[in-house]
Order: C-alpha cells, then structure tokens, then sequence
C-alpha cells in the first residue's frame, strides 16, 4: 500500500511563475521528509529536506511546506526556470523506516 | 571523488539466468539501499541493509537476494525467479536509516533488461 503519494503526475509551468507540487503521506511514524529530483536515465538527487519539527525549509529558490496535521507536504520552486524540468519525487522516513517515496509528478517549465 | 558507483549501466539478461548488479559506495555510509524503477511506479524499495552482514526485505523483494559482506559493497542478484525483472535499479546510500539529516545519494543506476 502506498505511504506517500503524489497525486499529479505532471505540472506545466510557464518560466518564472511558481511551480507547486504536492505530496500526501500516510504513515504517523514518519518524521523527516525529502524532495528529489530526477532526470532519465539518472539517479535521483537531492534537493531539500524538512523535520516533523518544522513547517517550513527555503534554499534559495526552493520552499517545502509540511502540515504534519493534514499529512500534507509541498515544493515550491519560485520562479520557475526551465533547466527545473525534471521529475520530482517526494520521499519520508522515520525511525527504523528506510526512505518511502511517491510515484513522482513530471514538471514542465514552458519558456 | 566520494560517491556510489553503479555497474554495469546496462545490462541485458536471457530469462531463466541470474544476474548480478554492483554498488559500492565510498561515502563510508552505515545504511545502504536497492530500488526499482517502472514508468508509472516510482520508486520501490527491494532490500536495504542498515549494517555490514544484516539487511531487511523492503516492498518487492521477492525473486531479489543481497548480501552485505563489505561497507562499501551492496551487490543486488536478480534470480530467475523474478518475474518481470526489466527494469531501472537504482543503489542509495545513507549514514543511517530513518534518522535526521540522513539524505540518500544515489549512484547513476543500471538499466536491466531481459531478452
């Protein structure tokens, strides 16, 4: 059964506007959450991080939101350029729980 | 350069053979990882190993055996008994599991595909 979700499989962004992708997991015992991102053909890389004691986490261009409440977490990416067109995964973990991650949503950043 | 390195980055297999993929970190990571990639499905976690010579089942791992006789070295066999085994692998690494802090780097993965 899928413990993290990510329920758009694609986002299209034109460049500089906000990109916003989202992410819904189910398991209690998670505690830290992980952004990735992923080219074809590549492994995926890191890109932010946020702990179950904080909401908020920015670097740089990129914000991740957690609302522990709702079990709810996003990305953003202000602005949006096109070299961010890339598939993102949303990943979570906790004590003891080796990473979980969603199936991804493709974005697209549109010159 | 300190990394994970994946080997072959394609492979291709008859059906019925077992086939053996590398990974070898030098990060000196506790905690290393397998998953599989399908389009559509993410990624999905087959083994990980938490320590030299002990390693946990994760979602799939059956047809999948590990071993975890070295740190730096988690090799993945596919056996034949796998049954859709055409896929992308892709090996983590991490200084621990399910702790803070503790982000996963990923090797570059190995296209396997049965012909």
């Amino acid at each position: 059964d899928q413990q993290v979700k990510q329920n758009s499989p694609s986002l299209s962004v034109q460049e500089g506007r906000i990109s916003i992708l989202n992410c819904d997991y189910t398991n209690s015992m998670f505690d830290y959450f992980l952004w990735y991102k992923k080219y074809p053909a590549e492994g995926p890389t890191f890109l932010i991080s946020i702990s179950s004691i904080k909401d908020k986490n920015e670097d740089g261009r990129f914000t991740v939101f957690l609302n522990k409440s709702a079990k709810h977490l996003s990305l953003h990416i202000v602005p949006s350029q096109p070299g961010d067109s890339a598939v993102y995964f949303c990943a979570a973990s906790g004590a003891g729980y080796a990473l979980n991650f969603g199936k991804g949503t493709s974005l697209l950043v549109t010159p | 350069d300190g990394g994970i390195t994946q080997s072959p980055k394609y492979l291709f297999r008859k059906e019925g053979q077992n086939v053996t993929l590398s990974c070898e970190q030098n990060l000196n990571h506790d905690a290393m990882y397998w998953y599989r990639q399908d389009p559509g499905q993410g990624l999905r976690l087959i083994y990980y190993s938490q320590i030299v010579n002990d390693f946990q089942k994760g979602d799939i791992a059956e047809g999948y055996s590990v071993s975890r006789e070295k740190k730096e070295s988690f090799p993945l066999t596919v056996t034949s008994a796998q049954k859709n085994p055409t896929a992308f692998y892709l090996c983590a690494s991490s200084s621990g599991v399910g702790l803070f802090g503790t982000e996963a780097f990923f090797g570059q993965g190995t296209r396997l595909t049965v012909v």
